[in-house]
């Protein structure tokens, strides 16, 4: 089957812990991204990655890092920096990056994270 | 940067009738304009897109029109059904993707 895969699907979290969330995908698609999704609104993007080793900040990159160091796999760290963390996060991936022309965009299920 | 105005943010229509959901974006670079359509606790999937070199683009029920010119695009679905219901998002594309906020589509039985 191929896809994305995202995990864990709900995430529990104490204020001042970092966690990390896992995105994999095997459709060898060069780029990945972050995007987060609160009640209402649309995706605002965190962070991408055109290709392994490489990634730029999002719109919303503070209290978030990310690492790329398998093309296959791009995971989110929120740090308790991340004042507001409680969301939905998404994972996407497309063949190219921008511009390419191959940049069509495809999500994975989606990982929810509550801070209690 | 891009903004993207998505209306109307709630629609309800009778099963069979058809839905039309708007968008308007500001950047006149942007070149590409995906749909998604996301059921609750999903990620969103992929329905429809279209490049800013074509007019109109459809796929079974449903469709979407570009007026560069007017920076604006649209969703058109027909014969809808209750599998319809979702919410659906509307994307403009210049360096990244910046979405709409939604709108909630409900197809009453």
């Amino acid at each position: 089957d191929g896809g994305i895969t995202q995990s864990p699907k709900y995430l529990f979290r104490k204020e001042g812990q970092n966690v990390t969330l896992s995105c994999e995908q095997n459709l060898n698609h060069d780029a990945m991204y972050w995007y987060r999704q609160d009640p209402g609104q649309g995706l605002r993007l965190i962070y991408y990655s055109q290709i392994v080793n490489d990634f730029q900040k999002g719109d919303i990159a503070e209290g978030y890092s990310v690492s790329r160091e398998k093309k296959e796999s791009f995971p989110l760290t929120v740090t308790s920096a991340q004042k507001n963390p409680t969301a939905f996060y998404l994972c996407a991936s497309s063949m190219g990056g921008p511009d390419s022309g191959t940049d069509t965009q495809y999500f994975g299920p989606g990982t929810r994270l509550t801070v209690l | 940067g891009e903004n993207v105005e998505q209306h109307p943010s709630t629609l309800s229509v009778q099963e069979g009738d058809s839905a039309v959901i708007k968008c308007t974006y500001s950047d006149s670079a942007s070149n590409y304009f995906p749909w998604y359509k996301q059921e609750l606790g999903k990620g969103p999937q992929l329905i429809i897109d279209i490049r800013s070199n074509v007019g109109e683009k459809k796929d079974q029920r449903i469709a979407v029109t570009l007026n560069k010119t007017a920076k604006h695009f649209s969703l058109h679905i027909t014969e809808t059904q209750p599998e319809d219901s979702a919410v659906y998002f509307c994307a403009a594309h210049d360096y990244k993707l910046s979405f709409g906020a939604g709108t909630t589509v409900t197809v009453r039985a």
